[in-house]
């Protein structure tokens, strides 16, 4: 099974700021990556797919980028509404794991 | 607009078994994969299942043999069959369009608790 990674696992952050989340995979993935914002007792929402492709709708301070095994997701300028947990998962090959979050509270 | 409605949930025992259903508008059925993913609480998402337009299905081991995953084109419905239930199977699960999910269901919470 690849296992998925994810650094910080929290970090606070002020409006404005930039911010990156990395997600680490276990074995390559060929991209098949997505990330996914989730707010409490929410469901989530849907970012980003294979890696850097925005999802409709997604405001483009969001974006991702990495290959091969490394991942990130940068938050351009940090909006009140994106403080949240946030989430990677590989759908490369079964099962399709999830990273264990990283919580963006803020400063 | 794409909507999902997930239902079925409830409090059970150990041991018993539970039908939840994800109900799709907006969209047509038949032309997506789905995912069923599960949240406990207090905890991180959890993939649980997955199954194509053909047909192909894939279980997580935590739940292989014991849940069933299938849909009903006709109905524009998904289901996720779930026997045996566990003290840990205890969770908010949500349905999800795509093998990247684009669009999420709110979730029904399922409580397994003697």
């Amino acid at each position: 099974d690849i296992q998925m990674t994810q650094s910080p696992s929290s970090l606070s952050a002020s409006v404005g700021d930039r911010v990156t989340i990395t997600c680490r995979a276990s074995q390559g993935i060929n991209n098949y990556l997505a990330w996914f914002q989730q707010k409490p007792g929410k469901a989530p929402k849907s970012l980003i797919f294979v890696a850097s492709s925005l999802q409709s709708g997604v405001p483009s301070r969001f974006s991702g980028s990495g290959s091969g095994t490394e991942f990130t997701l940068t938050i351009a300028s940090l909006q009140p509404e994106d403080f949240a947990t946030y989430y990677c998962q590989q759908y490369n090959s079964s099962p399709f794991t999830f990273g264990p979050g990283t919580r963006v509270d803020i400063k | 607009e794409v909507q999902l409605v997930e239902s079925g949930g409830g409090l059970v025992q150990p041991g018993e078994s539970l039908r939840l259903s994800c109900a799709a508008s907006g969209f047509t059925l038949s032309d997506y994969n789905f995912n069923w993913v599960r949240q406990a609480p207090g905890k991180g998402l959890e993939w649980v299942s997955f199954i194509t337009t053909t047909g192909t299905i894939y279980y997580a081991d935590s739940v292989k043999g014991r849940f069933t995953i299938s849909r009903d084109n006709a109905r524009n419905s998904l289901y996720l069959q779930m026997n045996s239930l566990r003290d840990e199977d205890t969770a908010v699960y949500y349905c999800g369009r795509g093998t990247a999910v684009s669009h999420w269901g709110q979730g029904t919470l399922v409580t397994v608790s003697s």
